[in-house]
């Protein structure tokens, strides 16, 4: 079956330390994956998508997602973890089947980046 | 300012009584959607709208109802609300299919349906 995943429902890091969110997919044809982030009290926001070409994706606010075909995975990745970064944040890949696509969430990763 | 507005944010109501849930994007996208948002569930999608008067249903359409009149607005329609209905709502805007294109999310409509 399709689906996307998101292993860790929560993720600690202490501000400054690199951070990682993972994601990982099953899908037919090609992926085409996005992050999104969820801020309190806030809709959810766009942070970058995977359709081809580099596998390193460039998004907002400095994070960055390495798309590893081999590994099924999408992982979601900063390099130095900021206080701001604490939020909520969402996988989401394109399913495709005969006659129709749509787009599924993963259930989220919370993270907390401490002081 | 780009922006997808819900009205109203919050609303506590009972069972059986009508509610409609607005949304307005100001970007001229042709697809809306909308979603709830329920812990451990993700966001499910619940109906979405191609373009005026074109509608179809999400993953958990039952119980809901929508209209695309107009480009700019999509709102959700609870004809008799249920408490498994409780929930957060968020309406997206996108300039082509939101498998594709990147989405504007609202801020949300917290229901609690008593």
């Amino acid at each position: 079956a399709q689906s996307v995943a998101q292993p860790e429902d929560q993720v600690n890091v202490a501000e400054g330390n690199p951070l990682t969110v993972k994601c990982t997919y099953s899908v037919s044809g090609n992926p085409y994956l996005f992050w999104y982030v969820q801020y309190p009290n806030r809709g959810l926001q766009f942070l970058l998508k995977y359709i081809t070409g580099d596998n390193l994706v460039k998004g907002s606010y400095g994070f960055e997602a390495e798309f590893n075909k081999s590994q099924t995975s999408f992982h979601l990745k900063k390099p130095s973890a900021l206080v701001s970064d604490s939020a909520l944040y969402f996988c989401a890949v394109r399913i495709r089947n005969t006659g129709f696509q749509k787009l599924v969430f993963g259930t989220g990763t919370r993270l907390l980046v401490s002081p | 300012e780009a922006q997808v507005t819900q009205n109203p944010r919050y609303l506590i109501t009972v069972t059986g009584k009508k509610l409609t849930v607005t949304c307005s994007q100001n970007m001229n996208h042709e697809y809306m959607s909308w979603y709830r948002q329920d812990p451990g569930l993700g966001l499910r999608q619940i109906y979405y709208s191609m373009n005026v008067e074109v509608t179809d249903k999400g993953d958990v359409p039952e119980g809901y109802k929508v209209s695309r009149k107009e480009k700019r607005n999509f709102p959700l329609i609870l004809e008799s609300p249920s408490p498994n209905q409780t929930s957060l709502y968020f309406c997206a805007s996108s300039l082509g299919d939101p498998a594709f294109q990147p989405q504007h999310f609202g801020d949300g409509t917290r229901l609690s349906i008593l």
